[in-house]
């Protein structure tokens, strides 16, 4: 079974260009989600998918950040323009709709902003 | 406030040693604890989830604990190897299902030397 997967694995950026961050999912899971991880940090939660439909997006800075899920499979996470501060690893992760909610994780995208 | 503290924050140990990671946290509610581990450059994966009724689980060489009345975990390595380097991060959720949301503690940097 092939796992969640990212692309780009890296990205390197000058300060206020925009990036995108594409997110393939395990088949028949429904639930996705957007991590952030800075180094030496663990993972904190940009937003949460269930289908099509962001549930929880509180944590997601909407002045620069954005993502779709248009037809419940595949995501892009967008940061418009990207700020020094963005530089880390964003995680996607997909979950089945079963009662211990197990998460399972991409590699991530290393992002640099320059 | 949930929170996940997790301790040393590194450690260093000996190829064939053992050695036990210490989780503390404060979610509520709970529904269940998972042990992650984040080898550089990829996604965590887990490696045991437990729920409130559960005090111990295993795989393999992984051991993890759970004591609900004192909110505590720890994860027991047995006979490190060099592969066991990496982060271990400590995650909490506090609800079933995918509506769970977890919490995650910064991890402890594991190095094992030959």
């Amino acid at each position: 079974e092939a796992g969640v997967v990212q692309s780009p694995r890296y990205k390197i950026i000058e300060k206020k260009q925009p990036v995108a961050f594409w997110c393939n999912p395990i088949s028949g899971h429904n639930t996705l989600y957007w991590y952030l991880q800075n180094l030496g940090q663990g993972p904190e939660l940009l937003i949460r998918y269930e289908n099509e439909e962001a549930v929880d997006d509180s944590q997601l800075p909407k002045d620069r950040f954005s993502a779709e899920r248009l037809k419940g499979v595949d995501s892009t996470l967008k940061i418009q323009p990207a700020e020094l501060g963005d530089s880390a690893v964003y995680l996607c992760a997909s979950s089945p709709s079963t009662e211990y909610n197990e998460q399972f994780f991409g590699p991530g995208t290393r992002l640099t902003v320059l | 406030k949930n929170q996940v503290e997790q301790s040393p924050q590194s450690l260093i140990i000996l190829e064939g040693k053992n050695c036990t990671l210490q989780c503390n946290y404060t979610v509520s509610p709970f529904s269940n604890l998972r042990w992650y581990k984040q080898d550089t450059g990829r996604g965590p994966v887990s490696l045991t989830i437990m729920t409130f009724s559960e005090n111990t689980k295993s795989n393999g060489r992984y051991t993890a604990t759970l004591d609900a009345d004192t909110k505590q975990s720890s994860l027991h390595i047995t006979a490190s190897q060099l592969s066991d380097s990496a982060s271990y991060i400590c995650v909490v959720s506090d609800r079933g299902s995918t509506l769970g949301r977890l919490y995650f503690g910064r991890g402890t940097q594991l190095t094992v030397w030959p």
